[in-house]
């Protein structure tokens, strides 16, 4: 079936640090992969995705690229700020035939930054 | 332009009760979806609405049901409600569904809490 492995927290950083939170994936069809954010008391925000192989998604200087031969898309962010303090999730949709399917969650992992 | 709303907040009921949750989608978004979230099993899908119509269901049992009206708004409701239900519960929306990559955008939650 269709997974999402990502590392567990908690992970608390420096300011200023390099972010790395590992993902890994199972999926069959063709999945487009997903970063969302959550900062508490809110929903889910999307952070950013990639629909296809070696694809590199990025936003707010956070990254991501889509390596298929190691069903790897993990998130990286050079130098991480007080405000990227939050759970990230990553997420799989797979297309099977026609149809874009439901979005499939890691665990996720909370990121605490201190000044 | 308004985001996704949902209501209430926040919700206490007590064992056998059973409750309702209400979705406003973004102005323009026919497609509604709703997720579980708990610590536990983390963020699990519960259906998809699009034009009234279910398209889609994930592996809950038949006391979670839902509907999409006409103007895209949606309701899920839960019966006989069990402890294991307190959760939050995230709505999500997007403009189609189908072959689609357009990002969900998520509410806050409707916090559920079972005594």
């Amino acid at each position: 079936g269709n997974s999402v492995t990502q590392m567990e927290g908690p992970v608390t950083l420096s300011e200023e640090a390099f972010l790395t939170i590992n993902c890994t994936y199972t999926a069959t069809g063709y999945p487009s992969l997903f970063w969302y954010v959550q900062y508490p008391g809110e929903g889910l925000q999307l952070l950013l995705k990639a629909t296809k192989a070696d694809d590199k998604g990025s936003n707010k200087g956070f990254e991501a690229t889509y390596r298929k031969e190691t069903t790897s898309f993990h998130l990286e962010k050079g130098s991480v700020q007080v405000s990227d303090s939050a759970v990230y999730f990553c997420a799989l949709s797979v297309f099977n035939g026609g149809s874009q399917g439901n979005l499939i969650f890691g665990k996720g992992t909370k990121l605490s930054v201190k000044p | 332009k308004a985001g996704v709303t949902q209501t209430p907040r926040y919700l206490i009921k007590t064992r056998g009760q059973q409750v309702t949750l209400s979705c406003s989608p973004i102005s323009g978004h026919r497609s509604v979806s709703w997720y579980q979230q708990t610590p536990g099993q983390g963020l699990q899908f519960l259906f998809e609405y699009f034009s009234e119509t279910q398209r889609n269901k994930g592996n809950f049992p038949g006391r979670f049901s839902g509907r999409q009206f006409s103007n895209s708004r949606s309701e899920m409701n839960v019966s006989t409600l069990e402890l294991g239900d307190s959760a939050l519960y995230l709505c999500a929306s997007k403009p189609r569904t189908g072959v689609d990559n357009s990002p969900l955008h998520f509410g806050n939650g409707t916090r559920l809490t079972v005594t």
